[in-house]
């Protein structure tokens, strides 16, 4: 079978650090991405990571170990509107079909 | 307009009903998908078309029927729906390929009832 395992829920405070996880278990794999979603709105892209190590994209940073079958999102400097769901999704095959986990839901306290 | 727009936004409907979730997608993508999404439940892939040609139909109830007369638009025809159908429908678009990330443009969704 195919799953994605991620914590479901994450507590942090403004301007701290935080790290959500996600373990991977897919027939076929391309690459990982993250993907955020506040309430009543749409998944947005946030990262890739097609290869091991990582990838920085301003105050977040996606990590990805194939051997493993793990990687991590990494949001720093937390703000008050970083509080959303937060998704890890596997790209099957070549990109025809991409698997996402239950998502992380990330409340940030001030 | 710009993106991957959804309609309608919500839809309530009686299980005898017959009706059809609408998306369009103006970025000149190739590959379009509808995903299911339930509270506390991860994104459930529902169908993708590549290219306006079927490749995945992820088990999906014959209930939900889905239609791609072109690479910009895709229905999802609706009918007999039970009400654990209750969900939000999102419509995502991406640009496959090997040499790129294969990103999804997702619509807004259309949150269905089913009374």
């Amino acid at each position: 079978g195919q799953s994605l395992e991620q914590p479901s829920e994450v507590t942090a405070v403004e301007g701290a650090i935080v790290q959500i996880n996600c373990t991977y278990q897919t027939s076929g794999f391309y690459g990982l991405s993250w993907y955020q979603q506040h309430d009543g709105g749409a998944p947005t892209f946030l990262s890739y990571n097609g290869l091991d190590g990582l990838e920085e994209t301003g105050r977040f940073s996606s990590f990805l170990s194939r051997s493993d079958s793990y990687g991590y999102l990494l949001l720093q400097e937390l703000q008050m509107k970083d509080s959303a769901s937060y998704f890890c999704a596997v790209r099957d095959r070549v990109g025809f079909k991409t698997i996402f986990g239950a998502g992380t839901r990330l409340f940030v306290k001030a | 307009e710009t993106g991957v727009t959804q309609t309608p936004r919500h839809l309530v409907m009686g299980m005898t009903n017959k009706k059809s979730l609408k998306c369009e997608q103006h970025l000149g993508h190739n590959a379009m998908y509808w995903y299911k999404q339930s509270a506390k439940k991860p994104l459930e892939l529902m169908f993708v078309y590549n290219f306006k040609e079927q490749t995945e139909n992820n088990s999906v109830p014959s209930r939900f029927s889905p239609e791609c007369p072109n690479s910009s638009h895709l229905f999802l025809h609706l009918h007999t729906l039970q009400p654990e159908d209750s969900a939000l429908y999102l419509c995502a678009s991406s640009q496959v390929g090997q040499k790129n990330t294969g990103e999804l443009f997702f619509g807004e969704g259309s949150r269905l009832t089913v009374l």
